[in-house]
């Protein structure tokens, strides 16, 4: 089903603590992106990786962490710095840059609640 | 950065009406305007994206159409039918860059029997 997994579908979190969401894609997609998603605020970009092992801050990383081991996996961490992490978090991949075919594909998302 | 600014947030269309987002962007080195469907629970979904190189692209109900000097894209969806209603997102990306997508703030479709 789009060859793009996130999880968990939901996640609560008590305050003070750093929670990880899991994404894995097996497209073979160079390029994969974090998004939160908050009503009447479209999607925002936390971070994003072009290549294994780099990636860069998105418009609204403070409070957030990622790594990018391996090609097929980019989990983002929430940490207690981030003030208000309830949101329903997006991930997605595409081919990458260079003018490549530029289409994401988005994972079903996890939907992090702090309790 | 890039920033992408849509309206309507809120649109409501009857049943075989068409109906018309817009979207404008700040960035003249975006190349890529996709156009992500999102039903209610679910993932956002690619539906017609268009590249700088063109100025409208047809796929049966849905057209997009490019105007560069005004840095203005539109999503046009003709013969609505009920299956319509959800968000729609546009976005824009520099495909020879970053790549990443810019997203607008959403525009919620309803289509009325």
């Amino acid at each position: 089903d789009g060859g793009i997994t996130q999880s968990p579908k939901y996640l609560f979190r008590k305050e003070g603590q750093n929670v990880t969401l899991s994404c894995e894609q097996n497209l073979n997609h160079d390029a994969m992106y974090w998004y939160r998603q908050d009503p009447g605020q479209g999607l925002r970009l936390i971070y994003y990786s072009q290549i294994v092992n780099d990636f860069q801050k998105g418009d609204i990383a403070e409070g957030y962490s990622v790594s990018r081991e391996k090609k097929e996996s980019f989990p983002l961490t929430v940490t207690s710095a981030q003030k208000n992490p309830t949101a329903f978090y997006l991930c997605a991949s595409s081919v990458g840059t260079g003018g490549k075919y530029t289409e994401a594909f988005f994972g079903q998302g996890t939907r992090l609640t702090v309790v | 950065g890039e920033n992408v600014e849509q309206h309507p947030s809120t649109l409501s269309v009857q049943e075989g009406d068409s109906a018309v987002i817009k979207c404008t962007y700040s960035d003249s080195a975006s190349n890529y305007f996709p156009w992500y469907k999102q039903e209610l629970g679910k993932r956002p979904q690619l539906i017609i994206d268009i590249r700088s190189n063109v100025g409208e692209k047809k796929d049966q109900r849905i057209a997009v159409t490019l105007n560069k000097t005004a840095k203005h894209f539109s999503l046009h969806i003709t013969e609505t039918q009920p299956e319509d209603s959800a968000v729609y997102f546009c976005a824009a990306a520099h495909t020879g860059t970053a790549s990443k997508l810019t997203f607008g703030t959403g525009t919620r479709l309803q289509v009325t029997l």
